[in-house]
């Protein structure tokens, strides 16, 4: 049974970076996304972004498209989280996730892959503060 | 981006009543949604997807039903350890979304 290892806490200053990791025990990313979701102190969960590492294919949400990048590294089953100008809103518990992928073939031959989360790490609190 | 809306937010019940929770998206998600249940200082854990598919290992007592854009989450008995936070969460389109959560207490 795959288990998702994430990086320990982290505190950060207004204004810089954090980089979160997962990587996959017990299994491999094979032919799933790895995504990545926060959730705010008494919030609900929120998709930040995904990858497939198959495809080396991304979506980011709109809101985060500008300061997250998410990479992986097939070789060692590890997803990254990379979050830039951090602020106070930042505050959360960061969740990557598995991703069983569900293909869609447009008209026009595109394809496009979206998926559920079925496997959850332990979550990363991020605590930005001046 | 589609909002998926829970209701209720909250809801009181007792050891074997029977809770239904309602999800509706604001545009039409064929079958392609999730249900997640989530208690405090834990991650989400997937029990249901495409609408009514239940995940391995996730008890019978739980199941799904709908599509299009209303949705529903039904726990037949509701024992001691159903007293959570459950979210629906769309995968139709990007963005994913989820809703707002309903929380389960105990009466």
């Amino acid at each position: 049974q795959v288990q998702l290892l994430q990086s320990g806490a982290e505190f950060k200053k207004p204004g810089s970076s954090v980089k979160v990791s997962c990587k996959a025990s017990g299994g491999t990313f094979d032919s799933y996304a790895l995504t990545w979701v926060r959730q705010a102190p008494g919030q609900g969960p929120e998709w930040m972004g995904g990858i497939i590492p198959i495809f080396g294919t991304t979506n980011y949400a709109q809101k985060f498209q500008d300061r997250v990048t998410i990479t992986a590294d097939e070789s060692s089953d590890t997803a990254y989280m990379d979050l830039t100008s951090l602020r106070s809103e930042d505050t959360a518990v960061y969740y990557c996730a598995r991703g069983p992928l569900r293909k869609v073939i447009r008209p026009t031959m595109t394809i496009d892959y979206f998926y559920y989360m079925d496997v959850w790490g332990r979550g990363t609190t991020v605590t930005v503060s001046s | 981006d589609i909002q998926m809306t829970q209701s209720p937010s909250s809801l009181s019940a007792s050891v074997g009543d029977r809770v239904t929770i309602t999800c509706r998206a604001s545009q039409g998600i064929s079958k392609w949604l999730a249900w997640y249940q989530q208690k405090p200082e834990e991650g989400p854990r997937l029990l249901i997807y495409a609408t009514s598919t239940l995940q391995s290992g996730v008890p019978s007592r739980f199941s799904g039903s709908g599509s299009g854009t209303d949705f529903t989450l039904t726990i037949s008995s509701l024992q001691p350890e159903d007293f959570a936070t459950y979210y629906c969460q769309q995968y139709s389109t990007y963005p994913l979304t989820f809703g707002g959560g309903t929380k389960v207490e105990i009466k």
